[in-house]
């Protein structure tokens, strides 16, 4: 079965930088979540998008910004990296909007600053 | 506010030992629970779900039951593998001013010596 598919999976970028991660979500899902996961910590939600539209908005620093495109895919953009962004970026998706239907993660992408 | 605690790990458990990870949560409304499992190096995978009071969640030999008036959903197994060693996160969604999203715990890191 297809899965959350995000790329790319590692990532090595210098302060002040920017990067681009980009997120697949499983097929006629219409809700992506973006949550980040620091070393050792829990993931922490940064955004959502329901239909294209930003849905709901976490700890998501001014600096970084996201969309959903009319395929439902959705890119995480992040500029002027910090050394404390180094993080596990998770994009997860779910079908419709319901307290009842789980997420689907994908693997991630690991971002590192230096 | 909404959250999710757990206890704190690491848990180290000889295999075929009985395993119980605590949840309690605090939520308005009518949230669904979740246990997920993050192996090294992988996202979040779904282990169970419950939608409602009194469900029981069960996946490979995993339960966790929705107690609505201890506000708890523990995670419990009978027997323990080494296999299972694997970082568990209890997880609620629960829906908000029309938005949905999904609220993590700490992390509970489980490691299963043979």
């Amino acid at each position: 079965a297809a899965g959350v598919i995000q790329s790319p999976r590692h990532l090595i970028k210098e302060k002040r930088e920017t990067a681009t991660l980009k997120c697949y979500p499983i097929p006629r899902h219409d809700t992506v979540y973006w949550y980040q996961q620091g070393p050792g910590q829990d993931p922490q939600f940064l955004i959502s998008f329901y239909e294209k539209m930003q849905s709901d908005k976490g700890s998501i620093p001014d600096r970084f910004s996201a969309q959903q495109f009319s395929d439902y895919h959705s890119e995480l953009n992040m500029s002027s990296l910090e050394l404390g962004d180094s993080a596990l970026y998770f994009c997860a998706s779910s079908k419709g909007r319901s307290v009842l239907t789980e997420a689907f993660f994908g693997q991630g992408t690991r971002l590192t600053v230096v | 506010g909404n959250s999710v605690t757990q206890m704190e790990g690491p848990v180290t458990l000889s295999e075929e030992a009985f395993l119980t990870i605590n949840c309690t949560y605090t939520a308005t409304g009518y949230p669904s629970l979740f246990w997920y499992v993050q192996y090294p190096g992988e996202g979040l995978q779904l282990l169970l779900k419950a939608t409602k009071a009194d469900d029981k969640g069960s996946n490979k030999g995993f339960e966790a039951t929705y107690r609505k008036e201890t506000t708890s959903f523990h995670l419990e197994k009978g027997s323990v593998q080494v296999s299972d060693s694997a970082v568990y996160f209890c997880a609620l969604s629960l829906s908000t001013s029309g938005t949905y999203k999904y609220i993590f715990g700490t992390g509970t890191r489980l490691k299963v010596l043979a």
